[in-house]
């Protein structure tokens, strides 16, 4: 099966803070994704990753920024938290057209 | 450009009731069709696709036939459980450049009372 691991489940930071998000996963795969899921708005797009030091943004990157340095392992970057970022956020990987999604971080910021 | 639409929630039923979650798309060529589920607290997983027309994807009792002529996919179940509660997401999935492009809906929150 494919695990894709997410490094906290919980998360509380200050406002401008600099907040890593940790994203791995096991099974080899070239694409890997960053969404935030917010009531009544679903999942949207942060930033994806195709390839090793290759990224692109999604729908909604201001603010965020991405890294991925080897192939299993993709972060997400909140450069100074604000409290509109606040949310929950997935990480994702994929072969081929399906997605395999992480347990998700609910991050808090105050 | 390419959207989701699913059935605004939440769906609260009766256990053993039948299910139905409508899901429309819209997109250029020919996507592939999904549906995932998320329990509280954890990530969506997939609980079952559809890669082209007519096709019929099936997982766990729930049923979901890709229709082009409509531009639906919807979910269904015959008999639902308490243990199926849980937001559902219809998605879609096209290819892009380099990777694939995914469309998600905005999910259906479904509850179920023993």
């Amino acid at each position: 099966d494919v695990k894709v691991t997410q490094s906290s489940r919980y998360l509380v930071k200050r406002t401008g803070e600099k907040v890593f998000l940790e994203c791995v996963q096991d099974m080899d795969h070239e694409n890997m994704f960053w969404y935030r899921q917010d009531p009544g708005l679903g999942l949207r797009l942060i930033y994806f990753s195709y390839d090793v030091k290759m990224k692109e943004k999604g729908d909604i990157p201001e603010g965020y920024s991405v890294s991925r340095e080897k192939k299993e392992r993709f972060s997400l970057i909140l450069e100074s938290a604000s409290t509109n970022q606040t949310s929950m956020y997935l990480c994702a990987s994929s072969i081929s057209h399906e997605q395999y999604f992480g347990p998700g971080t609910r991050l808090t910021v105050t | 450009g390419d959207s989701v639409t699913q059935m605004e929630g939440p769906v609260t039923l009766s256990e053993e009731a039948f299910l139905t979650i409508n899901c429309t798309y819209t997109a250029t060529g020919y996507p592939s069709l999904f549906w995932y589920v998320q329990y509280p607290g954890e990530g969506l997983q997939l609980l079952l696709k559809a890669t082209k027309a007519d096709d019929k994807g099936s997982n766990k009792g729930f049923e979901a036939t890709y229709r082009k002529e409509t531009t639906s996919f919807h979910l269904e179940k015959g008999s639902v459980q308490v243990s199926d509660s849980a937001v559902y997401f219809c998605a879609l999935s096209r290819p892009r450049t380099g990777t694939y492009k995914y469309i998600f809906g905005t999910g259906t929150r479904l509850k179920v009372l023993a």
